[in-house]
């Protein structure tokens, strides 16, 4: 069954400080993995997209890494700001249709305090 | 930021109203998608559109339908509202790239409530 799991399911860290996210994965066959940003009522937003030749990728100070092998993605936040504070929601792509079917975690709730 | 809209932003009606949730996207996008989150919860998939005249049903079945007359427009309809249908509504929109690449952008929601 292809499944997407996030952990840990919600973080509360202080203001300037870092923190990882870890996302664990059985799809199969994959296409790519993507990080999501969602503040509070409002929609998800791309962070990052990795394809499977693809072991990092930065965005400002969001860097993900993928790990293909093991089916396993990381997104580091570096300095911590109060903006922050969001779910962060890890998609990975399959390559079994023309839709290209996403599979979704149930995110991160991160919380950053001043 | 996206250009894609979904009106209203927040909705609370009675039990058996029809309604309709309005998404509209400026960015020329042929693939249009409906999905349903619920709080904690992920995604899922209610329905989706390759272009003007193709819909399909998603991964979660749904009494709601919907319809794409043009491009930029996929609203949907619930044409007798429950309890049971309170959620908040994402649309998204993609271009027309090779299977799965192409990255999807979010409306910013319709937090339906039912009473």
């Amino acid at each position: 069954k292809n499944q997407v799991e996030q952990s840990p399911q919600s973080l509360i860290i202080l203001e300037g400080k870092n923190c990882t996210l870890q996302c664990n994965y059985t799809v199969s066959p994959f296409s790519n993995l993507r990080w999501y940003k969602q503040d509070t009522g409002r929609g998800p937003v791309s962070l990052t997209i990795m394809t499977f030749s693809e072991n990092t990728k930065s965005n400002g100070r969001y860097t993900a890494t993928l790990d293909a092998d093991t089916k396993q993605s990381s997104l580091h936040i570096t300095a911590s700001q109060l903006s922050d504070s969001a779910s962060y929601i890890c998609v990975v792509s399959d390559r079994g249709s023309t839709l290209g079917r996403l599979y979704f975690g149930r995110g991160t709730q991160l919380t950053v305090w001043p | 930021e996206a250009d894609i809209y979904q009106t209203p932003r927040y909705l609370v009606i009675g039990t058996g109203k029809k309604i309709t949730l309005e998404c509209s996207q400026t960015m020329g996008h042929d693939k249009m998608y409906w999905y349903q989150q619920d709080p904690g919860m992920e995604l899922h998939l209610i329905h989706y559109s390759y272009g003007v005249n193709s819909t399909e049903k998603g991964d979660l079945s749904s009494e709601s339908t919907v319809s794409r007359i043009r491009t930029e427009h996929f609203p949907l309809t619930l044409e007798s509202a429950r309890p049971s249908h309170t959620s908040q509504y994402l649309c998204a929109s993609s271009g027309s790239g090779g299977a799965g690449t192409d990255t999807q952008y979010f409306g910013p929601g319709t937090r339906l409530t039912v009473l």
